[in-house]
């Protein structure tokens, strides 16, 4: 079975510009969660949706949204991009986030760099 | 102060040593704790759920201390694949959804 996919896989930015990073999920799994991985520290959360709503969002600034589609894909997106928001992104999914503990299995990321 | 602390590291070991990564955390409400491994510049993977009993799988024993808020992994017998960081990880109680909260991770090198 096919893993947790992201892409792209490498993406280079300007300040202000926009940006869409794509995840799709293990087949079978509902859940999809987003990480952003500055260099250096632990991946932070970023949402979370099931069933295309929103189930909880980190504490992030309303220039990150997200949406996930009736496949269970999912993009992520980031308005007027900062030298701060160059990280590795990632994706993760699982099968229902509110029934117990489900593994979060990571996709390989994006790994972003603004200029 | 974070949610998740770890051992900054790195930890340079010979082959075939002991060593052991400590965390702690702050929300005494958490409910689930875990240890992942991310190589480099790979995803974090999951390497083992840690329960209050303790758990041990082949050379990895990881310990859970609810009342200190400690969390504990033990490497034995160290091999080179071993080399990566290890995350600590908690799911605090929240409404209807997991996140996991990572530490910033403790790097390790098994060198020859």
């Amino acid at each position: 079975d096919a893993g947790v996919t992201q892409s792209p896989t490498h993406l280079i930015k300007t300040r202000g510009q926009q940006v869409t990073l794509r995840c799709s999920p293990i087949s079978g799994h509902k859940s999809v969660s987003w990480y952003q991985q500055v260099l250096g520290q632990g991946p932070q959360f970023i949402f979370q949706y099931y069933e295309k709503e929103e189930r909880g969002r980190g504490n992030f600034p309303d220039r990150f949204s997200a949406r996930q589609f009736p496949n269970y894909s999912s993009e992520l997106n980031v308005n007027a991009l900062l030298l701060g928001d160059s990280a590795l992104y990632l994706c993760a999914s699982s099968l229902d986030p509110g029934t117990g503990y489900n593994e979060q299995f990571f996709g390989p990321g994006t790994r972003l760099t603004v200029l | 102060r974070k949610e998740v602390e770890q051992d900054p590291g790195p930890f340079n070991v010979p082959e075939g040593a002991t060593v052991a990564f400590n965390c702690t955390y702050s929300n005494s409400a958490s409910q689930s704790f875990f240890w992942y491994r991310q190589d480099c510049r790979k995803e974090p993977k999951l390497l083992m759920s840690v329960y209050s009993s303790g758990n041990e799988d082949g050379r990895f024993t990881a310990q859970l201390n609810r009342a200190s808020q400690y969390i504990s992994l033990l490497i034995r017998d160290s091999k080179l694949s071993d080399s990566a960081t290890y995350l600590c990880v908690v799911i605090p109680l929240s409404g209807g959804y997991n996140k996991l909260i990572f530490g910033a991770g403790t790097r390790l090198a098994v060198h020859p």
